[in-house]
């Protein structure tokens, strides 16, 4: 299996842009996680699913957030619109049942200049 | 709430050195705690695990010991390569459903040749 695939791996955009970010789970695994890793505040879950559905969006910072996951191999995380302190890296994991031995993608690193 | 505390890096090390990175922990009740590794330009990877008190976790020469008492579950290696530069995090979560990882801040790990 490739493992976890995310794309872009980087981005730049402009205050006020719309971003999404894209990620591949690995095939059969129905859990999946997006974290963002910052310098500042460190690696924060910000949403999770479990078989396409959002369990826990506790995490999302703000409305500007929102995450789909429309099917068992895709899910988007959108920032619309995009502000300067929203860059990071962000990370898509996916497991196998409730498992916190989660398989992360390479992660993205937006900037929002 | 739960947490996880790490020692500030970045430690620094030549190769062969003996490697220990702290980590200590605040729960109620018994977590499982994992350390994990994040190579540059990747995505953390479960580098080992621990499930109860006094269990060992290893995994490619390195181990931790999961310490009830001391509420600790600190990294050694007795030999490190250039190849383990890296950043590592220290983290819990619990068994039964679902439970949130909780992550440490990370330390960074340069050895050097």
């Amino acid at each position: 299996d490739a493992g976890v695939i995310q794309s872009p791996r980087h981005e730049v955009t402009e205050m006020g842009q719309e971003v999404t970010l894209r990620c591949k789970p690995i095939s059969g695994h129905d859990y999946l996680f997006w974290y963002r890793q910052t310098m500042m505040r460190g690696l924060e879950l910000l949403i999770y699913f479990n078989n396409n559905v959002p369990i826990d969006d506790s995490g999302m910072p703000e409305d500007r957030f929102s995450a789909k996951m429309p099917n068992a191999s895709f899910s988007t995380l959108k920032i619309q619109p995009s502000e300067p302190r929203d860059s990071a890296v962000y990370f898509c994991a996916s497991s196998l049942g409730p498992a916190p031995e989660a398989f992360f993608g390479q992660g993205t690193r937006l900037t929002v200049v | 709430g739960d947490s996880v505390t790490q020692m500030e890096g970045p430690v620094t090390l030549s190769e062969e050195a003996f490697l220990t990175i702290n980590c200590t922990y605040t729960a109620t009740g018994y977590p499982s705690l994992f350390w994990y590794v994040q190579y540059p330009g990747e995505g953390l990877q479960l580098l080992l695990k621990a499930t109860k008190a006094d269990d060992k976790g290893s995994n490619k020469g390195f181990e931790a010991t999961y310490r009830k008492e001391t509420t600790s579950f600190h990294l050694e290696k007795g030999s490190v390569q250039v190849s383990d530069s890296a950043v590592y995090f220290c983290a819990l979560s619990f068994s039964g459903g679902y439970q949130k990882v909780t992550f440490g801040t990370g330390t960074k790990l340069q050895v050097i040749p």
